[in-house]
């Protein structure tokens, strides 16, 4: 099945440094991608996007970096704040028989030292 | 505002009873999805519903069960049968299966 995984499951950075978060996928026919931001006891929050026709989306702060060729993603955070500091795992879309499914990575938890 | 709200925050249920875990949105979603997390793990997902009156079993569905009477409302019961039911669990929504979800604030069963 698919697997959806990442190279570091935690990462401490100064404040205002930047911040590289990566992660790898299986299926090299997934088509679309999705990091998420999860502080601690709270849901996950949408933070930027990208579909596999690119392979770089930036946003405020962020820039998401996708790699068809060896399946990997990374997510780019500029200089990163305290408030940064939280769980942040990708989401790959792939095609299962009841239609498209999205696969969840473990995570990598964030901390930023001030 | 629109957004999915999950309740209760805590949960508390003893060995050998159901608990029901409460999900509704008001972002006129098709699809709506529970997921169970646990420590070191990604998302996995229990049940799924693309639209009213029906929902397809995930990757975990043992020991739970969902209904989907109406679009907003997506409850999921924890049975007696789950045996190892502490975890946090996520209800989210997207406009229809292969969007982006909306998550909810979860919810953390405890059995005691």
């Amino acid at each position: 099945g698919e697997s959806v995984g990442l190279h570091l499951p935690t990462l401490s950075v100064q404040e205002g440094d930047n911040s590289i978060i990566n992660c790898a996928y299986s299926n090299s026919a997934s088509d679309y991608f999705i990091w998420y931001k999860q502080e601690s006891g709270k849901g996950p929050q949408f933070i930027i996007d990208i579909r596999s026709n690119m392979d770089k989306r930036q946003g405020q702060r962020v820039t998401v970096l996708l790699n068809k060729t060896v399946k990997h993603l990374s997510l780019q955070i500029a200089a990163t704040q305290p408030g940064d500091s939280a769980v942040y795992f990708c989401a790959e879309r792939a095609r299962r028989n009841t239609g498209n499914q999205f696969y969840f990575g473990t995570g990598t938890s964030l901390t930023v030292i001030p | 505002d629109g957004g999915i709200t999950q309740s209760p925050k805590y949960l508390f249920r003893k060995e050998g009873q159901n608990v029901t875990l409460s999900c509704e949105q008001n972002l006129n979603h098709d699809a709506m999805y529970w997921y169970r997390q646990d420590p070191g793990q990604g998302l996995r997902l229990i049940y799924y519903s693309q639209i009213v009156n029906d929902f397809q079993k995930g990757d975990i569905a043992e020991g739970y069960s969902v209904s989907r009477e109406k679009k907003e409302s997506f409850p999921l019961t924890v049975t007696s049968a789950q045996k190892n039911p502490t975890a946090f669990y996520l209800c989210a929504s997207s406009i229809e299966t292969g969007f982006g979800y909306t998550f909810g604030s979860g919810t953390r069963l405890t059995v005691v």
